[in-house]
């Protein structure tokens, strides 16, 4: 098993250009979720999904879209983006509920 | 609203001494995880041990061991024997409603 995988691992941006970030799991699990990292602030969460099909807002959601189409595949979209929105960006998954989660390596963003 | 709480920034601990980091939480939930995660310079996010809410007894594994005092709302991670590996950012995550993580404690491990 891969586990989670996140591409790409870091990426420069500049303001207003959009992007995806790609997470993928091949844990059959039904939880996933996309966390930002800033210096002392811990994880916070973005955006979750409970199952194919369906997602909602996390703590931080705003200037990113999600969906998901399949079990694997949870990519993040920045729709424009912004120095604030530089951060470390994490994927995860757990089996079913908020209960251990396991996480993708992370994506460096840099927006310039 | 969940809230955790990391009161130490920066924790330090000579190699094969015990040090505790503390955390604590506020939730209105009455079913919950909590976690310990661990961080090394390698970003990747590692599970260091989990404590069921519903449960009394305190969660160990291996040289890691933590105090969960629910009336309290703390759940501190003891490491003894601390190794120079050890060395590492340490969060601190209640789940209920959703993940919620604290600020986050730097460990050094000094040789």
């Amino acid at each position: 098993n891969a586990g989670v995988t996140q591409t790409p691992k870091f990426q420069v941006l500049k303001t207003g250009q959009s992007m995806t970030l790609q997470c993928a799991q091949d844990m059959n699990h039904e939880y996933m979720s996309w966390y930002r990292q800033d210096p002392g602030m811990g994880l916070r969460l973005i955006h979750y999904s409970v199952g194919a099909g369906i997602t909602d807002q996390g703590e931080v959601p705003n200037g990113y879209n999600v969906s998901r189409s399949t079990t694997e595949d949870f990519p993040l979209r920045l729709l424009s983006a912004a120095p604030s929105q530089t951060s470390v960006y994490f994927c995860a998954s757990s089996i079913g509920g908020w209960e251990t989660q396991y996480f993708g390596p992370g994506t460096r963003l840099l927006v310039l | 609203a969940q809230t955790v709480t990391q009161s130490q920034p920066e924790m330090s601990v000579q190699e094969a001494e015990t040090v505790t980091l503390s955390c604590t939480y506020d939730t209105s939930e009455s079913d919950y995880y909590l976690f310990w995660y661990k961080q090394p310079p390698s970003r990747q996010m590692i599970l260091v041990i989990r404590q069921e809410a519903y449960k009394q007894q305190n969660a160990t594994e291996n040289r890691f061991s933590v105090n969960f005092q629910k009336a309290a709302k703390s759940f501190s991670l003891k490491i003894s024997d601390s190794q120079l590996g050890d060395a590492a950012m340490y969060f601190c995550a209640q789940s209920g409603s959703r993940l919620t993580f604290g600020e986050g404690t730097q460990l050094t491990v000094n040789p």
